[in-house]
């Protein structure tokens, strides 16, 4: 069965300082991976995808992301937090589901706190 | 263009009652998925719809269920609400073209008493 661990789950960074979440997956192919941020209150918005190809993949808000099958990894990265990007991070791997559908399997999640 | 809708914004609700929650896709998306995220469990996949129908569900009870219009919107009901159920509820959808990941509503903030 797929799963995802995120074995942060809080992060202090001062604003300005660069960013590293981990996240790291279990599955059997070749997985689509996502990462989803949210705000308090809100649902997810999508910050970046990786399905195939370049294994290094730039996302929304200055985030990136490197993909590492060796490590069964998808960390993501950022060179410079804004105190904005203090939020809740998901990192997800996509399935697929009897009948065709598609199912997220999400990680916990890593709580960013950005100190001005 | 719209995103996914949801309503209410929160939901207070008696144990033992129940819960109708409304999601509305993204026009021209065909599949409506239910998450719920309760504190300290993270997201969990509760269920799938597709062209009208359910297509898959997760590791839940049956007073979980719901159902998809014909435009696609979508309704989810929970039955007999017991404590646990508090939590947010997202809905999500999708045109099936899955490497674009899903587009998530701001949920549902259901909360039993």
């Amino acid at each position: 069965a797929q799963s995802v661990t995120q074995p942060d789950i809080h992060i202090t960074v001062s604003e300005g300082a660069s960013l590293e979440l981990r996240c790291n997956y279990s599955y059997g192919a070749t997985p689509y991976l996502f990462w989803y941020v949210q705000s308090p209150g809100q649902g997810l918005q999508l910050l970046l995808k990786y399905f195939s190809g370049d294994t290094l993949v730039q996302g929304i808000k200055g985030f990136e992301a490197e993909f590492k099958r060796s490590q069964s990894s998808f960390n993501l990265r950022k060179p410079s937090v804004h105190w904005s990007d203090a939020a809740e991070y998901f990192c997800a791997v996509g399935g697929v589901l009897t009948g065709g559908g598609n199912k997220l399997t999400f990680g916990t999640g890593t709580q960013l706190k950005v100190e001005l | 263009e719209a995103g996914v809708t949801q309503s209410p914004t929160h939901l207070i609700k008696t144990r033992g009652q129940q819960a109708t929650l409304r999601c509305s896709p993204i026009s021209g998306h065909t599949s409506v998925y239910w998450y719920q995220q309760a504190l300290g469990l993270g997201l969990q996949f509760l269920l799938w719809y597709d062209e009208g129908e359910e297509r898959n569900r997760g590791n839940f009870p049956p007073r979980f269920s719901g159902r998809q219009f014909p435009n696609y919107s979508s309704e989810l009901n929970v039955n007999a609400l017991e404590l646990e159920d508090s939590a947010l509820y997202l809905c999500a959808s999708s045109s099936g073209q899955f490497t674009y990941g899903y587009t998530f509503g701001s949920g549902t903030r259901l909360t039993v008493v």
